[in-house]
């Protein structure tokens, strides 16, 4: 265990509907980060956030929305998705931003139908 | 984007034998290297890190070795275990983006 957890871990939703991806350290970290890793393609950073506030959104469609209340905690909120959405999301947390280690949670399977 | 990119997609190798993969990278601002190992259903996992001003460093099992001369990147695993099948892949840090950069990974399958 890697001290970060994500909910759900996998997720199969509609077009129309709307759910939320939670992700949760327990490392005591400062910065937090979303990515989507699609089959045999690299990682791709999505958010991040450092000591609550948002410091990078890479170019997200704004059908994801992200949300973080405090340091542990970080969501990521579905609305309106498309097939091509489907992929693995991953959270991942660090004690600050740049060079410090990122800690991957399992992440969320999600499929878009 | 960066180019972050690993030589080959899929490895074979026996049990017992060592593990090397590899890793090229592109941006000469590159001051800090990780290599994660994924398994199926799981999240990536922290093996090894290395900065730029290293040119070697070992873990248990575990070695990573960086040519900056090539911008090359590898990390070799020792008496390879059945528990070392995943896909491994190397993330780079570029100093003038303060960002990481992640390869697509290498598939490492160890045969008993």
């Amino acid at each position: 265990e890697t001290g970060v957890t994500q909910t759900p871990r996998h997720l199969v939703m509609g077009m129309t509907n709307k759910k939320s991806l939670k992700c949760e350290q327990h490392l005591g970290h400062n910065a937090m980060y979303w990515y989507k890793q699609s089959a045999k393609k690299p990682l791709e950073l999505m958010f991040v956030y450092n000591f609550k506030e948002q410091t990078e959104n890479n170019s997200v469609p704004s059908r994801f929305s992200p949300e973080c209340p405090n340091s542990s905690h970080l969501f990521l909120h579905l609305h309106t998705l498309q097939p091509e959405d489907s992929a693995l999301y991953l959270c991942a947390s660090s004690q600050g931003q740049g060079t410090d280690t990122q800690y991957f949670g399992p992440g969320t399977r999600l499929t878009v139908l | 984007g960066e180019s972050v990119g690993l030589h080959l997609p899929t490895l074979s190798v026996q049990e017992g034998d060592n593990s090397i993969i590899n890793c090229a990278y592109s941006n000469s601002a590159s001051d800090y290297f990780i290599w994660y190992k994924q398994e199926s259903g799981k999240g990536p996992q922290f093996i090894i890190d290395i900065r730029s001003n290293m040119d070697k460093r070992q873990g248990q099992r575990v070695t990573v070795l960086l040519n900056k001369t090539v911008k090359h990147l590898s990390l070799q695993i020792a008496a390879t275990q059945p528990g070392d099948s995943a896909v491994y892949f190397c993330a780079e840090h570029i100093y003038n983006f303060n960002k990481f950069y992640f390869g697509s990974g290498t598939k490492l399958n160890v045969k008993p």
